[in-house]
């Protein structure tokens, strides 16, 4: 089954660049997006198709998708931004999630 | 405004089947989305039940589908969860959500709030 591997934690100081990666076997000829989770709350659509925001997401969060590799980005963090973050890809009709990601903005 | 409730008994007895249901407004389930739904159990990640269409065509977790009932009720404009043989591997907060299809750019873009379920070992 296809799998998607995220590092457990990212640590990152309020203003800078956060880069938060999600890794699969040819994951850059799939589609990726991702979930934002905040303690005690439904996930929230960040990025979806790669690198398109939803209505109401603020533009510091950015996505991509090359190869192995899709990558959520946000700039200029926020303590708003600590969160968990999750990507999901779509492999031989299944939805597939990655374990996870802890933002903390230290 | 589309919302998502989730509804269903807070506790099942191991290897007895748990029922969820998930009732849509502000939104046909019989419009162009399919709906969805996802658990998460306590301090872990997210894992994809099914999705179903209003046709009542369904795509299953494989590692799940021996277990899982995912149908739909237009009438009602609800769809609903059924998991057989409950463990205590079971216990987590159940979701339902909105995506927009089942092919490779498939995203959740609504959820319910969840509901916690809990199965005693």
């Amino acid at each position: 089954s296809y799998e998607l591997t995220q590092a457990p934690s990212v640590s990152v100081s309020p203003g800078q660049t956060a880069s938060i990666t999600c890794s699969g076997d040819k994951l850059g000829d799939k589609y990726a997006c991702w979930y934002q989770q905040k303690p005690g709350q439904s996930p929230v659509l960040v990025i979806y198709q790669d690198d398109k925001r939803p209505s109401g997401i603020p533009e510091r969060f950015s996505g991509s998708n090359s190869r192995n590799i899709a990558t959520l980005t946000i700039s200029g963090t926020q303590a708003m931004d600590e969160a968990d973050y999750y990507c999901q890809a779509w492999d031989s009709n299944t939805v597939v999630f990655g374990g996870g990601t802890k933002l903390t903005v230290l | 405004q589309v919302q998502l409730q989730e509804s269903g008994p807070g506790r099942v007895k191991p290897s007895e089947t748990l029922s969820l249901t998930c009732a849509v407004s502000g939104y046909s389930v019989r419009s162009g989305y399919y709906w969805g739904w996802i658990r998460q159990p306590p301090g872990k990640g997210l894992e994809w039940f099914g999705t179903i269409h209003h046709s009542g065509r369904t795509y299953y977790n494989p590692s799940l589908k021996s277990r899982v009932t995912i149908s739909v009720d237009t009438s009602k404009n609800q769809f609903y969860l059924k998991l057989t043989s409950v463990t205590a591997a079971d216990t987590a907060v159940y979701y339902c959500a909105r995506t927009d299809g089942v092919t490779g750019t498939t995203a959740f873009d609504m959820w319910g709030q969840g509901t916690m379920v809990t199965v005693p070992s």
